[in-house]
């Protein structure tokens, strides 16, 4: 059974701080890993998709990268600003397009 | 086009009462799903479905049932609500063809228990 784990669970940083938030998954057989944002009440973002053929995808700010042999996935965010808080969310792709996720990172930037 | 809908956005229910959480989506999508988040947790599967007849149980599927009668509905159906189903429902639907396609969430079901 897969399982996905986000450490540490909330982070809070000054504004302006290059920061990364890491994902680990057990399982390596995924045919991709998804970054999700989640702002308190609403629903989840897509960021970023990176199949599992890909070492990485960047969009603006953000780049994410995958190692699916050691199992990591890695979110850094460039130059935060307080608009990036928020939880941050990664979820492995299994048969079936199914997702798990893990528990998520909630990050609060200072400005 | 609309995305995926959920509706109602927030309900309140006493124990032992019924309920059917509608999502819809208009992009085609052959792929549906149904998640709980709980406080401080991530996503969990209760539900999915590859094509309209055809549906399965995902990680927390007890006392959850769910129909497929058409493409465009994942209708979420529960039975004799329980205090441990107060939760965060959302729906999903990813593209049809696409083996791991981005899914695409609708804004969730807010539902208490009491």
């Amino acid at each position: 059974k897969q399982e996905v784990t986000q450490i540490p669970a909330a982070l809070s940083v000054p504004e302006g701080e290059n920061l990364v938030l890491n994902c680990s998954f057990t399982d390596s057989a995924i045919y991709n890993l998804q970054w999700f944002r989640q702002d308190p009440g609403k629903g989840l973002t897509s960021l970023l998709l990176i199949q599992s053929s890909q070492r990485e995808q960047t969009s603006g700010r953000l780049n994410a990268s995958l190692d699916k042999s050691s199992g990591r996935s890695t979110l850094y965010i460039a130059a935060s600003q307080p608009g990036d808080s928020a939880t941050y969310l990664c979820a492995s792709t299994g048969a079936n397009s199914k997702l798990t996720f893990g528990k998520g990172i909630t990050l609060s930037v200072r400005p | 086009n609309a995305g995926v809908t959920q509706t109602p956005k927030f309900r309140i229910l006493k124990i032992g009462q019924s309920m059917t959480l509608q999502c819809a989506q208009d992009m085609n999508h052959n792929y549906m799903y149904w998640y709980r988040q709980d406080p401080g947790m991530g996503l969990k599967l209760i539900y999915y479905s590859v094509g309209a007849g055809i549906t399965d149980k995902g990680e927390v599927p007890n006392g959850y049932n769910v129909s497929r009668s058409t493409t465009e509905d994942f209708p979420l159906r529960l039975e004799l609500a329980a205090p441990s189903q107060t939760s965060v429902y959302f729906c999903a639907s990813t593209e049809t063809g696409r083996i791991a396609g981005e899914q695409f969430f609708g804004p969730g079901t807010r539902l208490t228990v009491l």
